[in-house]
């Protein structure tokens, strides 16, 4: 079946720097890309979507200049958290349109922890 | 705009019993429902979808879920649960057509106690 690929599945940064996650479709194009945070025991958040070649569309009250999104290609999306914080330390997941298929498929998330 | 209820933060079940996690929600349109399952610091997993047609569908690991209209329903079920169900588990929504974005609900833990 589909298969979502995201790397890193954890990383730790400090404050100030910039952490890039990437999402990638394997055996299939994924024509748009969904990214998520969830919060500890709490449920995913819609944060953007974003489809191939174009600029990105985020959810309200999320701010585009922290979280730059760049779907380039059909296999790959990237989120790039810059200028990290402590609060935003959380789960990051994406998820893949795939044409002709109503439901989505996930990556496996990328835990953050900013120090 | 669409949102999904997710009553119960936890249920409890013993190994065998049968399992409900319960769902409703709301859309304007029609509706597609989904089912998803989490295990700690993992992405989610396909359970299993509704789009149309019969009402009671069949998904992955012996799980089934029943889309009721009138109650805007589509409680996730199973005959017997297993000790390695325990997880926590979401439901979820979005209008057809396209690449809706997919609403979640708050999410129910699903113990399993042996």
């Amino acid at each position: 079946g589909a298969v979502v690929s995201q790397h890193p599945s954890r990383v730790i940064c400090k404050s100030g720097t910039s952490v890039k996650i990437e999402c990638r479709s394997l055996d299939f194009q994924a024509t748009t890309m969904f990214w998520y945070r969830q919060f500890p025991k709490q449920s995913l958040m819609l944060m953007a979507t974003s489809n191939e070649g174009s600029k990105a569309t985020y959810e309200q009250g999320v701010e585009k200049d922290k979280f730059l999104i760049n779907h380039a290609s059909l296999t790959l999306s990237t989120l790039t958290v810059t200028s990290a914080h402590p609060e935003d330390s959380s789960f990051y997941i994406c998820s893949a349109g795939i044409q002709g298929v109503e439901g989505y498929t996930f990556g496996s998330g990328t835990r953050l922890t900013v120090v | 705009a669409q949102s999904v209820a997710q009553p119960e933060d936890q249920v409890n079940v013993a190994e065998g019993n049968p399992l409900t996690v319960k769902c409703t929600y709301s859309v304007s349109g029609n509706p597609y429902l989904f089912w998803y399952v989490q295990y700690p610091n993992r992405g989610l997993q396909f359970l299993l979808k509704y789009i149309t047609g019969d009402n009671l569908v069949k998904g992955s690991y012996g799980f089934e879920a029943e889309f009721n209209k009138s109650q805007t329903s589509f409680h996730l079920k199973k005959p017997s649960a297993l000790v390695s169900d325990s997880a926590l588990y979401f439901c979820a929504v979005r209008v057809s057509g396209g690449y809706q974005k997919v609403t979640f609900g708050t999410g129910t833990k699903l113990q399993v106690i042996p």
